[in-house]
Protein backbone atom coordinates (compact mmCIF):
# COMPACT_ATOMS: atom_id res chain seq x y z
CA UNK A 1 0.00 0.00 0.00
CA UNK A 2 1.01 3.63 -0.81
CA UNK A 3 2.27 5.38 2.41
CA UNK A 4 1.72 9.04 0.90
CA UNK A 5 -1.39 9.22 -1.88
CA UNK A 6 -1.81 12.44 -3.54
CA UNK A 7 -4.98 12.17 -5.94
CA UNK A 8 -4.84 15.64 -7.82
CA UNK A 9 -1.80 15.26 -10.46
CA UNK A 10 -3.20 18.48 -11.62
CA UNK A 11 -4.79 21.73 -10.24
CA UNK A 12 -5.81 25.41 -11.29
CA UNK A 13 -6.95 28.11 -9.16
CA UNK A 14 -7.56 31.43 -9.84
CA UNK A 15 -5.65 34.12 -8.54
CA UNK A 16 -6.59 35.41 -5.26
CA UNK A 17 -9.06 32.46 -4.23
CA UNK A 18 -8.26 29.48 -1.66
CA UNK A 19 -7.24 25.77 -2.76
CA UNK A 20 -6.52 22.54 -0.88
CA UNK A 21 -4.75 19.68 -2.36
CA UNK A 22 -5.79 16.81 -0.93
CA UNK A 23 -2.94 13.84 1.01
CA UNK A 24 -3.83 10.98 2.58
CA UNK A 25 -1.46 8.69 4.37
CA UNK A 26 -1.08 5.10 5.70
CA UNK A 27 0.84 3.93 9.04
CA UNK A 28 0.27 2.38 12.02
CA UNK A 29 2.43 4.71 14.01
CA UNK A 30 1.21 6.27 16.96
CA UNK A 31 3.82 8.90 16.58
CA UNK A 32 4.46 10.40 12.98
CA UNK A 33 4.93 13.87 11.08
CA UNK A 34 2.79 15.09 8.36
CA UNK A 35 4.76 18.19 5.90
CA UNK A 36 4.31 19.68 2.53
CA UNK A 37 6.97 20.77 0.30
CA UNK A 38 6.72 23.13 -2.65
CA UNK A 39 9.07 22.82 -5.79
CA UNK A 40 8.72 25.39 -7.95
CA UNK A 41 10.06 25.24 -11.49
CA UNK A 42 13.06 26.04 -10.95
CA UNK A 43 13.93 23.14 -8.80
CA UNK A 44 14.53 23.74 -5.12
CA UNK A 45 12.91 21.78 -3.00
CA UNK A 46 11.30 24.08 -0.07
CA UNK A 47 9.80 22.94 3.32
CA UNK A 48 5.91 24.54 3.76
CA UNK A 49 4.53 23.04 7.06
CA UNK A 50 4.53 20.48 9.57
CA UNK A 51 2.15 18.51 11.77
CA UNK A 52 2.72 16.24 14.35
CA UNK A 53 0.32 13.72 14.90
CA UNK A 54 -0.70 14.32 18.34
CA UNK A 55 -1.01 17.76 17.72
CA UNK A 56 -4.62 18.79 18.36
CA UNK A 57 -4.56 22.47 16.42
CA UNK A 58 -3.70 22.37 12.64
CA UNK A 59 -0.89 23.54 11.69
CA UNK A 60 -0.46 27.30 10.11
CA UNK A 61 2.45 29.21 8.35
CA UNK A 62 1.10 32.29 6.75
CA UNK A 63 -1.23 31.54 4.30
CA UNK A 64 -0.85 27.94 4.07
CA UNK A 65 -2.44 25.82 6.50
CA UNK A 66 -2.55 22.14 7.12
CA UNK A 67 -5.84 20.44 7.52
CA UNK A 68 -5.62 17.44 10.06
CA UNK A 69 -7.97 14.99 9.97
CA UNK A 70 -6.45 11.76 11.85
CA UNK A 71 -9.33 9.43 11.62
CA UNK A 72 -9.29 9.65 8.62
CA UNK A 73 -5.59 9.66 7.49
CA UNK A 74 -5.68 13.09 5.65
CA UNK A 75 -3.35 15.82 5.34
CA UNK A 76 -4.49 18.11 3.27
CA UNK A 77 -2.57 21.65 2.88
CA UNK A 78 -5.01 24.68 1.97
CA UNK A 79 -3.44 27.90 0.48
CA UNK A 80 -5.41 30.75 1.02
CA UNK A 81 -5.59 34.27 -1.32
CA UNK A 82 -3.42 32.65 -3.99
CA UNK A 83 -1.00 34.41 -5.84
CA UNK A 84 1.15 33.56 -9.39
CA UNK A 85 4.20 32.52 -7.15
CA UNK A 86 2.12 29.60 -5.93
CA UNK A 87 2.20 28.22 -8.90
CA UNK A 88 4.13 25.08 -8.55
CA UNK A 89 4.66 21.28 -7.92
CA UNK A 90 3.39 20.55 -4.17
CA UNK A 91 4.64 17.18 -2.28
CA UNK A 92 3.51 15.93 0.78
CA UNK A 93 5.58 13.46 2.96
CA UNK A 94 5.29 11.74 6.28
CA UNK A 95 8.19 10.62 9.21
CA UNK A 96 7.26 7.75 10.81
CA UNK A 97 8.46 6.93 14.19
CA UNK A 98 11.55 5.56 15.42
CA UNK A 99 9.81 2.08 15.93
CA UNK A 100 9.41 1.69 12.01
CA UNK A 101 12.65 2.94 11.43
CA UNK A 102 11.93 6.99 11.38
CA UNK A 103 11.23 6.35 7.44
CA UNK A 104 10.41 9.15 5.14
CA UNK A 105 7.60 9.32 2.25
CA UNK A 106 6.44 11.38 -0.03
CA UNK A 107 3.71 11.59 -2.24
CA UNK A 108 3.93 11.90 -6.09
CA UNK A 109 2.77 15.53 -5.85
CA UNK A 110 -0.08 17.88 -7.25
CA UNK A 111 0.87 20.43 -9.95
CA UNK A 112 -0.64 23.70 -8.98
CA UNK A 113 -1.43 26.25 -11.19
CA UNK A 114 -2.08 29.82 -10.54
CA UNK A 115 -4.27 31.74 -13.23
CA UNK A 116 -4.45 35.50 -13.41
CA UNK B 1 18.61 29.33 2.12
CA UNK B 2 17.96 25.78 3.84
CA UNK B 3 21.74 25.47 4.95
CA UNK B 4 22.15 22.18 2.81
CA UNK B 5 24.86 22.77 0.29
CA UNK B 6 25.16 20.74 -2.37
CA UNK B 7 28.13 21.00 -5.29
CA UNK B 8 28.11 20.85 -7.85
CA UNK B 9 25.29 22.92 -8.83
CA UNK B 10 25.43 21.11 -13.22
CA UNK B 11 27.23 18.47 -13.93
CA UNK B 12 27.61 17.07 -17.43
CA UNK B 13 29.61 14.09 -18.52
CA UNK B 14 29.40 11.01 -20.41
CA UNK B 15 28.21 7.32 -20.88
CA UNK B 16 30.37 5.09 -18.67
CA UNK B 17 31.83 7.62 -16.70
CA UNK B 18 31.83 8.58 -12.69
CA UNK B 19 31.07 11.21 -10.68
CA UNK B 20 30.86 12.52 -7.36
CA UNK B 21 27.84 14.40 -5.57
CA UNK B 22 28.91 16.41 -2.55
CA UNK B 23 26.83 17.44 0.27
CA UNK B 24 27.11 19.24 3.52
CA UNK B 25 24.34 18.90 5.86
CA UNK B 26 22.82 21.93 8.15
CA UNK B 27 24.94 22.58 11.26
CA UNK B 28 23.96 19.86 13.72
CA UNK B 29 21.58 17.98 11.57
CA UNK B 30 23.05 14.16 11.94
CA UNK B 31 21.19 12.75 9.26
CA UNK B 32 21.70 12.86 5.52
CA UNK B 33 19.34 11.35 2.99
CA UNK B 34 20.06 11.39 -1.08
CA UNK B 35 17.22 11.03 -3.44
CA UNK B 36 16.76 10.85 -7.07
CA UNK B 37 13.82 13.20 -9.16
CA UNK B 38 14.28 12.28 -12.98
CA UNK B 39 12.22 14.23 -15.23
CA UNK B 40 8.32 14.83 -14.32
CA UNK B 41 8.89 12.14 -11.52
CA UNK B 42 8.20 12.44 -8.05
CA UNK B 43 11.36 11.56 -5.85
CA UNK B 44 13.08 9.14 -5.30
CA UNK B 45 14.84 7.72 -1.80
CA UNK B 46 17.94 6.10 -2.42
CA UNK B 47 19.96 6.01 0.65
CA UNK B 48 20.28 7.34 4.26
CA UNK B 49 22.87 7.71 6.86
CA UNK B 50 23.01 8.81 10.70
CA UNK B 51 26.31 9.98 12.15
CA UNK B 52 28.12 8.42 9.30
CA UNK B 53 26.10 5.23 9.65
CA UNK B 54 23.84 3.62 6.61
CA UNK B 55 20.40 3.94 8.03
CA UNK B 56 18.10 2.58 5.29
CA UNK B 57 18.24 2.06 1.57
CA UNK B 58 15.87 2.46 -1.15
CA UNK B 59 16.05 2.05 -4.86
CA UNK B 60 19.51 2.51 -5.26
CA UNK B 61 21.60 1.04 -8.02
CA UNK B 62 24.59 -0.99 -7.33
CA UNK B 63 26.50 1.32 -9.71
CA UNK B 64 25.65 3.55 -7.17
CA UNK B 65 27.53 4.12 -3.46
CA UNK B 66 27.17 6.43 -1.15
CA UNK B 67 28.80 7.64 2.39
CA UNK B 68 29.13 9.82 5.30
CA UNK B 69 32.31 11.06 6.61
CA UNK B 70 33.16 12.07 10.24
CA UNK B 71 32.60 15.53 9.45
CA UNK B 72 28.99 15.03 8.46
CA UNK B 73 29.23 15.97 5.05
CA UNK B 74 28.35 12.76 2.28
CA UNK B 75 29.07 11.59 -0.91
CA UNK B 76 26.89 10.22 -3.57
CA UNK B 77 28.83 8.19 -6.11
CA UNK B 78 27.58 7.45 -9.43
CA UNK B 79 29.51 5.04 -11.98
CA UNK B 80 29.06 3.70 -15.23
CA UNK B 81 26.53 6.25 -15.75
CA UNK B 82 23.87 5.49 -18.36
CA UNK B 83 21.29 8.07 -20.29
CA UNK B 84 18.55 7.44 -17.90
CA UNK B 85 21.10 8.41 -14.66
CA UNK B 86 20.59 12.10 -15.77
CA UNK B 87 17.95 13.70 -13.06
CA UNK B 88 18.07 16.28 -10.15
CA UNK B 89 19.67 14.26 -7.53
CA UNK B 90 18.78 16.14 -3.75
CA UNK B 91 20.62 15.88 -0.53
CA UNK B 92 18.49 16.28 2.59
CA UNK B 93 19.22 17.01 6.25
CA UNK B 94 17.58 16.33 9.68
CA UNK B 95 18.69 16.84 13.26
CA UNK B 96 16.00 14.88 15.28
CA UNK B 97 13.37 11.55 14.56
CA UNK B 98 10.02 13.80 13.90
CA UNK B 99 11.63 16.62 12.08
CA UNK B 100 11.42 18.04 8.33
CA UNK B 101 13.93 17.29 5.97
CA UNK B 102 15.62 20.22 4.47
CA UNK B 103 16.90 20.00 0.98
CA UNK B 104 19.79 21.18 -0.69
CA UNK B 105 19.60 22.90 -4.18
CA UNK B 106 19.95 19.66 -6.06
CA UNK B 107 23.04 18.75 -8.56
CA UNK B 108 21.35 18.17 -12.04
CA UNK B 109 23.27 16.06 -13.86
CA UNK B 110 23.21 14.93 -17.42
CA UNK B 111 24.32 12.26 -18.84
CA UNK B 112 25.08 12.40 -22.69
Amino acid sequence: AQKITQTQPGMFVQEKEAVTLDCTYDTSDQSYGLFWYKQPSSGEMIFLIYQGSYDEQNATEGRYSLNFQKARKSANLVISASQLGDSAMYFCAMREGIETGNQFYFGTGTSLTVIP
Amino acid sequence: DSGVTQTPKHLITATGQRVTLRCSPRSGDLSVYWYQQSLDQGLQFLIQYYNGEERAKGNILERFSAQQFPDLHSELNLSSLELGDSALYFCASSPTVISPLHFGNGTRLTVT
